[in-house]
């Protein structure tokens, strides 16, 4: 069965903080997909990155940055200098192989709130 | 190019009634996905649709219920709502070309449903 858990509920920092969001998944499929979503007030997801399992190559985005290690079937997603503009519910999610369709198991979420 | 659409944004019905929300995805995505998010379950799964045609379905009863037109619009129903019926209902639409990678889905605003 697939599973995705964010083990941290809320993390509350302050400004310009180095803040870690952590994610670690469950699948039998040797191919899958991970994937960052942030959901502001406004209640829409937003897409943020992809992974697919066969590429392990971290990336960095601007602030954003995106940990990928199959071997502690992690996916963690680092933000630099946060900033209130942050403030959201991150969301990790994880899909099968393309053949199965695009659905999109995602974890509890985890409610990051940055003070000014 | 405009965004995934849904109507209506907001709803309120009574235990009993059924509802109809529609879902209008980016132009040229084929694949529309719906989900069910409430502070209790999370984000969940609801269906997907593909050419007109359900490729796959979350763990909900058959109270739930959805359609794909040609025009790659959707709408789902939900019949006899119950008071746990309440949630925000996310769509989500997808490019989803033959022989290409995954590709990722964009989500809508989503419709708030209350039930009372």
């Amino acid at each position: 069965a697939q599973k995705v858990t964010q083990a941290q509920t809320e993390i509350s920092v302050v400004e310009k903080e180095d803040v870690t969001l952590d994610c670690v998944y469950e699948t039998r499929d040797t191919t899958y997909y991970l994937f960052w979503y942030k959901q502001p007030p406004s209640g829409e997801l937003v897409f943020l990155i992809r992974r697919n399992s066969f590429d392990e190559q971290n990336e960095i985005s601007g602030r954003y940055s995106w940990n990928f290690q199959k071997s502690t079937s992690s996916f963690n997603f680092t933000i630099t200098a946060s900033q209130v503009v942050d403030s959201a519910v991150y969301f990790c999610a994880l899909s099968g192989p393309r053949n199965q369709g695009g659905k999109l198991i995602f974890g509890q979420g985890t409610e990051l709130s940055v003070k000014p | 190019k405009a965004g995934v659409t849904q109507t209506p944004r907001y709803l309120i019905k009574t235990r009993g009634q059924q509802v109809t929300l529609s879902c209008s995805p980016i132009s040229g995505h084929r694949s529309v996905s719906w989900y069910q998010q409430t502070p209790g379950q999370g984000l969940q799964f609801l269906f997907e649709y593909f050419s007109e045609t359900q490729r796959n379905k979350g763990n909900f009863p058959g109270r739930f219920s959805g359609r794909q037109f040609s025009n790659s619009r959707s709408e789902m129903n939900v019949s006899t709502l119950e008071l746990g019926d309440s949630a925000l209902y996310l769509c989500a639409s997808s490019l989803d070309l033959a022989g290409g990678l995954y590709n990722e889905q964009f989500f809508g605003p989503g419709t708030r449903l209350t039930v009372l």
